[in-house]
């Protein structure tokens, strides 16, 4: 069980449109990334807020943006979606425990981009 | 630039084998080494290192860090076929941004 709830699972989109994803992750869990997966690579690091701002952004283009709000939840955005968008995107709640930030990730929702 | 590099990308064993898989790394203000099995969508958490030369163990998994040498290597011992999925290394720094390596796809056959 994982904690961290994304919807939609997956979904296709014409090149072009706009997209928003969302994320939910557990109360107390002050801080969320979302991250690409291309297939056949590793997660990259989009960007992390912490409490409803954005504190880190990695070599994404502006047209990907988020939120966060105070109950926990999450959105990504991703406006002109391009053939290369098609991906799956996680979102990853972090949390402090005994050795250092635990992180734990939603389930994904896979995107196509047509 | 941060780099996480793993090795190997891919492996096939039968079931009983032992695995050994590498990750090597060079990130700045490091604070954690993770490791994650992915079979299908989410990332499931394995161990998160911070020291090193102390092996953590969870069953037939363990893993251990050396922080001198800039690498990690996660054991699988007596595989079984549920044990086939990409495996995920990944560098936690300071900023609480995860640095992941491609990953090394195991497959193991009855």
């Amino acid at each position: 069980e994982t904690g961290v709830t994304q919807s939609p699972t997956h979904l296709i989109k014409t090149r072009g449109q706009q997209v928003t994803l969302r994320c939910s992750s557990q109360s107390g869990h002050n801080t969320v990334s979302w991250y690409q997966q291309a297939l056949g690579q590793g997660p990259q690091f989009i960007f992390q807020y912490y409490r409803e701002e954005e504190n880190g952004r990695g070599n994404f283009p502006p047209r990907f943006s988020g939120l966060q709000f105070p109950n926990y939840s999450s959105e990504l955005n991703v406006n002109a979606l391009e053939l290369d968008d098609s991906a799956l995107y996680l979102c990853a709640s972090s949390w402090l425990g005994t050795e250092g930030y635990g992180y734990t990730f939603g389930s994904g929702t896979r995107l196509t981009v047509v | 630039e941060d780099k996480v590099v793993q090795s190997p990308l891919s492996l096939v064993v039968h079931e009983g084998d032992t695995v050994t898989l590498n990750c090597s790394y060079e990130v700045t203000n490091f604070r954690s080494l993770l490791w994650y099995k992915q079979e299908k969508k989410a990332p499931t958490f394995l161990f998160m290192l911070t020291s090193s030369g102390i092996e953590k163990k969870s069953g037939r998994l363990s893993s251990i860090l050396d922080k001198k040498e800039l690498f990690s290597i996660l054991n699988i011992t007596a595989t079984q076929t549920g044990d086939s999925a990409v495996y995920l290394c990944a560098v936690g720094r300071t900023s609480r941004q995860l640095t992941f390596g491609s990953g090394t796809q195991l497959t193991v056959l009855p």
